[in-house]
């Protein structure tokens, strides 16, 4: 079983709402992962999560917040969103048994769909 | 550093003849590689891996990709290629960290 659930597939939200994307892997991964992906574009590297620990933000803004409160479950946080902010985020994960990915595989789930109005 | 290069944005076969996707890569380290593909409106589905065992590598739905070393290149192939591979192809490097790197992607369309 590779699977990687996320909810919800689809989410409107108004630039001052407060809304959060949640993902949840039973594979027992211990690496999880949020993505960013526009139309027609590759997916972007938001945050990693080692060992339920914060290991990568890649710069993003302080509008979305993970949270990773055990070894299975992610979540992403939205506050006061812009509209820029609308595109396909993608939960995945991976085994982190050695502290790198190099070698293991990641696995995405099938992603949440937002869109800012 | 590492980086990937998908050498076709677009690629258009018909149905039943074979399908050639590229990819070369750089990386500082030795690289596991990845073909995924992404359906409209779906998440990213693993195609194959190569991870230093067998330079040919068999991956889901018919779909093989070669790894060689000597013209860092990891190129996709299918056989046959059915209406249902029409779809979103991605090439993706990860050396010694947590990052991957993606190619810009190849869009493949299917001829009926």
């Amino acid at each position: 079983d590779t699977e990687v659930t996320q909810t919800p597939k689809h989410l409107v939200m108004g630039m001052t709402n407060k809304k959060s994307l949640k993902c949840e892997q039973h594979m027992g991964h211990r690496a999880m992962y949020w993505y960013k992906q526009k139309a027609k574009k590759p997916p972007e590297l938001m945050f990693v999560y080692s060992y339920e620990k914060l290991s990568i933000n890649e710069s993003v803004p302080s509008r979305f917040s993970p949270e990773c409160p055990n070894s299975s479950l992610l979540n992403l946080h939205l506050h006061a969103l812009q509209p820029e902010d609308s595109a396909l985020y993608l939960c995945a994960s991976s085994q982190d048994r050695t502290g790198k990915i190099s070698g293991n595989t990641i696995y995405f789930g099938e992603g949440s769909w937002l869109t800012v109005v | 550093a590492q980086s990937v290069t998908q050498l076709d944005s677009h690629v258009s076969v018909s149905e039943g003849t074979p399908v050639l996707l590229r990819c070369n890569y750089s990386s500082s380290y030795s690289p596991s590689l990845f073909w995924y593909v992404q359906h409209p409106n779906k998440g990213l589905q693993l195609l194959l891996k190569y991870t230093s065992a067998a330079t040919l590598v068999k991956g889901i739905n018919g779909f093989e990709a070669e790894f060689k070393k000597s013209e860092t290149s990891f190129h996709l192939t299918k056989p046959s290629a059915h209406m249902s591979d029409a779809a979103e192809y991605f090439c993706v490097v990860s050396s010694n960290d947590y990052k991957l790197s993606f190619g810009a992607g190849t869009t493949v369309t299917v001829r009926a």
